[in-house]
Parts: C-alpha cells; sequence; structure tokens
C-alpha cells in the first residue's frame, strides 16, 4: 500500500539540539497528524492538523499542514532523552477513514 | 486499564496454519481500524469498521484475510493459510465515533510465520 515520504529516515542529535523532520505526498490529505512509538507500544498520537496553513504548537513540539495539502513538518525544540523514539507522519482523507503513514523518522539522542 | 488491548502479545505459527488475533477496543468507541506494521515501516491500514459492520476493507492484502466485529466491540482478524510474508506486527486502534476522532492504538500482536 502507500506510504508517504518520510524524512530523515534517521537523526542523530546530541540533547538540548532542535529537531526538524517532513513528510510529502503524492495526493491531497484533508488532515495530517503527527504520531510518536516507542518500542513495543502502538503510536501514541502528538499533534493533529485540519486546515491546509495550520501552524499547531503542544509543548515543544510544533508542526505545519502545508498550503497545498500535500506536506507537513514537525519540529521539535530542545530535544530531552525522553523524546527518542520513531515518529510518524500519518495522512487522513475523510474523517473516519484508515491512515496513511510515512515510513517513520528514527530519533537518537547521544549524551 | 481502559485502553485498546490486544491478544496474544506474541504469535508464532507455521507456514499454512490458520490464526486469529483479537482486539479489544475502548468502551464506547464505535470505529475500530486494523492495521499492519512490517519491520521498519509505518503501520498500513487494512480495514475499518463502524459498528459491526465493515465500512472499509480495501486495505485487505487478499482473501487470506478477514476480519470480523459481531457485537460492535471486540473485533478479530483472521488470517488464513498463513505465509512468511504475513509475519508483522498487527495494530488495532479505536476512535469515539470515527469522524475527526483520534484514533487510540493498541500495542500490537506481533505475529511470525516460520
Amino acid at each position: 500500500g502507500q506510504q508517504l515520504n518520510q524524512s530523515p529516515q534517521s537523526m542523530f542529535i546530541q540533547e538540548g539540539e532542535d529537531v526538524s523532520m517532513n513528510c510529502t505526498s503524492s495526493s491531497i490529505f484533508n488532515t495530517w497528524l503527527w504520531y510518536k512509538q516507542d518500542p513495543g507500544e502502538g503510536p501514541v498520537l502528538l499533534i493533529a492538523l485540519y486546515k491546509a496553513g495550520e501552524l499547531t504548537s503542544n509543548g515543544r513540539l510544533t508542526a505545519q499542514f502545508g498550503i497545498t495539502r500535500k506536506d507537513s513538518f514537525l519540529n521539535i525544540s530542545a530535544s530531552i532523552p525522553s523524546d527518542v523514539g520513531i515518529y510518524f507522519c500519518a495522512g487522513q482523507w475523510g474523517g473516519a477513514d484508515g491512515l496513511t503513514f510515512g515510513k517513520g523518522t528514527h530519533l537518537i539522542i547521544q549524551p | 486499564g481502559a485502553g485498546v488491548s490486544q491478544t496474544p502479545s506474541n504469535k508464532v505459527t507455521e507456514k499454512g496454519k490458520y490464526v486469529e488475533l483479537r482486539c479489544d477496543p475502548i468502551s464506547g468507541h464505535t470505529a475500530l481500524y486494523w492495521y499492519r506494521q512490517s519491520l521498519g515501516q509505518g503501520p498500513e491500514f487494512l480495514i475499518y469498521f463502524q459498528g459491526t459492520g465493515a465500512a472499509d476493507d480495501s486495505g485487505l492484502p487478499n482473501d487470506r484475510f478477514f476480519a470480523v466485529r459481531p457485537e460492535g466491540s471486540v473485533s478479530t482478524l483472521k488470517i488464513q493459510r498463513t505465509e512468511r510474508g504475513d509475519s508483522a506486527v498487527y495494530l488495532c486502534a479505536s476512535s469515539l465515533s470515527g469522524t475527526s476522532d483520534e484514533q487510540f492504538f493498541g500495542p500490537g500482536t506481533r505475529l511470525t510465520v516460520l
């Protein structure tokens, strides 16, 4: 099935650094979502975006819904050790539809 | 707990066998989703239930895969004649009503087909 283009695939950063990752699609979505998945767990929703151009923050996380409705980015400021994990973008066409996920960005924080 | 639960957490089977994976959604959630996550990939949508009926099964890869939700709560994903390529983590998610509601994911069932 289709998967979104998510980059980078992995990031090695120092604690305290800012992080940026993005996601693109060949088709339009009406909702963009960002999830985090820890080992052995299901994905947990971080931020949901419902309107093209929307910029939304959740604590140290900021995400934007691209104006073309085909892309989104997620920024994490001042990274901390608990930010380690895999981050997934997801697009949704209709409000009840299944989600189309990216392949994930693996965030690793070096001491 | 109050979250989505899935059983078993791990399932090892042999090629050609039949398996059933169970999902208990959050109480009161009418929408239920199944996804499959292969190693190093994001989850891929399989099927969506609204109540007892399958509203969208377009993600099921072939007719060996089938899912039911007879009473609108617990769901079972059934895989016949398993193949090694079916090995993956099978995730279940539920949402309150489906429309623009957050999907809450369970921890998944790791299926290994030998």
